[in-house]
């Protein structure tokens, strides 16, 4: 079956650590993103990659780091430095940067 | 003015009946759009991708003014399975040649049995 996976579906965490986020796709596409979601918020890009080796901010990637050495995963890691890590995150993938994306199912993220 | 904006709802609505949401957007060069369904607590899922022509899958009409700058999706004979929130996805070019893609925040879906 070709899709996105995200693992774990739930993180709970204790305030100072770092936690990483598994995001991996076998669709064959170039492009990933990550999105964060607030309760009755709408998604917010985080981090994006074109291209395996490169990756660019997105509007709120402060307390966030990722990395693209392949072009089937795209981990993101939140740092202490995240004020409010508290969140559902989500993971997708597309063709290409202007084409439609795909999502994995997410993970829940709390931070105490 | 918001680069995606949707009325968030909820619009509450008998089985069987016909709903239509808007979506307005910002950017005139914006290239194309999309509609996505979220169930509650689960991923975005593409429901349409919205053609300059409009179009139509089954129950389901998307369509583009672009002279107005907004998008439509109508729901003929809904299900209590459409309940759910609808996001409006624009994708934009951005510098150098890069695309964004911007969500609305979404019009939440009560169908009532």
């Amino acid at each position: 079956d070709g899709g996105i996976t995200q693992s774990p579906k739930y993180l709970f965490r204790k305030e100072g650590q770092n936690v990483t986020l598994s995001c991996e796709q076998n669709l064959n596409h170039d492009a990933m993103y990550w999105y964060r979601q607030d309760p009755g918020q709408g998604l917010r890009l985080i981090y994006y990659s074109q291209i395996v080796n490169d990756f660019q901010k997105g509007d709120i990637a402060e307390g966030y780091s990722v990395s693209r050495e392949k072009k089937e995963s795209f981990p993101l890691t939140v740092t202490s430095a995240q004020k409010n890590p508290t969140a559902f995150y989500l993971c997708a993938s597309s063709i290409k940067r202007q084409y439609e994306q795909y999502f994995g199912p997410g993970t829940r993220l709390t931070v105490t | 003015r918001k680069e995606v904006e949707q009325d968030p709802g909820p619009f509450n609505v008998p089985e069987g009946a016909t709903v239509a949401f808007n979506c307005t957007y910002s950017n005139s060069a914006s290239q194309s759009f999309f509609w996505y369904r979220q169930d509650c607590r689960k991923e975005p899922k593409l429901l349409m991708s919205v053609y300059s022509s409009g179009n139509e899958d089954g129950r389901f009409t998307a369509q583009l003014n672009r002279a107005s700058q907004y998008i439509s999706l109508l729901i003929r004979d809904s299900k209590l399975s459409d309940s759910a929130t609808y996001l409006c996805v624009v994708n934009s070019p951005g510098g150098a040649g890069s695309y964004q893609l911007t969500f609305g925040k979404g019009t939440k879906l009560s169908v009532i049995p």
